[in-house]
């Protein structure tokens, strides 16, 4: 069975750093693309990008790109989204999703949600 | 602004048919793949439907999409009072080179 299953919920001042994680198990983690969403209540879902686990090939949506930065960890299956300064407007739950399969210029459907991470950054 | 639009809500009584539809362009719907997901109150949202038609196991197949030009449609028919949840369909965006969603829509079940 596939899983995406993320770390707790944080609780963060603005200005203060982040990394949160989403652990895999029961499919071939280099395989496949893995990428974070944003659930917001203004906003809606927002795709944030996607890395390729087997060479760390990262590609981020124009909105975030500089804001944060995705990364993995072979050796424990799992990725990471990391902030290093934190805005109260990165309040939001994150989560981790796989991509069926990408190209060099598309993606295919996301197949696989975790359970979300809520992030909540206030003074 | 989502670059995918949903009717924000849709209604229908139980056994009834419902259809929610996500309008989109040529750079998305029309020539890449849909899928849609739903989202129960506080969980994850799901895949309930890939590439425009498919189902993957576990999806009844009360549960069909379609697409027609720049428009995808969900339909779910033989409505359950369980089937009351967010609705959101998705797909790659060529100009942007993003995924992108639509707002959703949250069908009751009257």
């Amino acid at each position: 069975e596939v899983q995406l299953v993320q770390s707790r919920a944080e609780v963060k001042k603005p200005g203060e750093s982040l990394k949160i994680a989403c652990q895999t198990s029961g499919y071939s983690f280099t395989s496949f693309w893995i990428g974070w969403v944003r659930q917001s209540p203004g906003k809606g879902l927002e795709w944030m990008g996607i890395i390729y686990p087997a060479d760390s090939d990262t590609r981020y949506s124009p909105s975030f790109q500089g804001q944060v930065t995705i990364s993995v960890d072979k050796s424990i299956k799992t990725a990471y989204l990391q902030w290093r300064s934190l805005k109260a407007s990165d309040t939001a739950i994150y989560y981790c999703v796989r991509h069926g399969y990408c190209s060099t210029s598309f993606c295919y459907d996301i197949d696989e949600w975790g359970q979300g991470t809520l992030v909540t950054v206030s003074s | 602004q989502s670059v995918l639009t949903q009717p924000p809500s849709v209604s229908a009584a139980p056994g009834q048919m419902v259809t929610i539809p996500c309008s989109g362009s040529s750079s998305n719907i029309a020539n890449n793949y849909v899928s849609w997901y739903i989202q129960l109150p506080g969980t994850a949202p799901k895949l309930l439907i890939f590439e425009v038609n498919k189902r993957p196991s576990g999806t009844p197949d009360r549960f069909s999409g379609s697409r027609s030009g720049t428009s995808a449609t969900l339909d779910i028919t033989g409505l359950q009072t369980g089937d009351e949840a967010e609705y959101f369909c998705g797909s790659w965006d060529t100009s942007l080179n993003t995924w992108v969603f639509g707002g959703g829509t949250k069908l009751t079940v009257l």
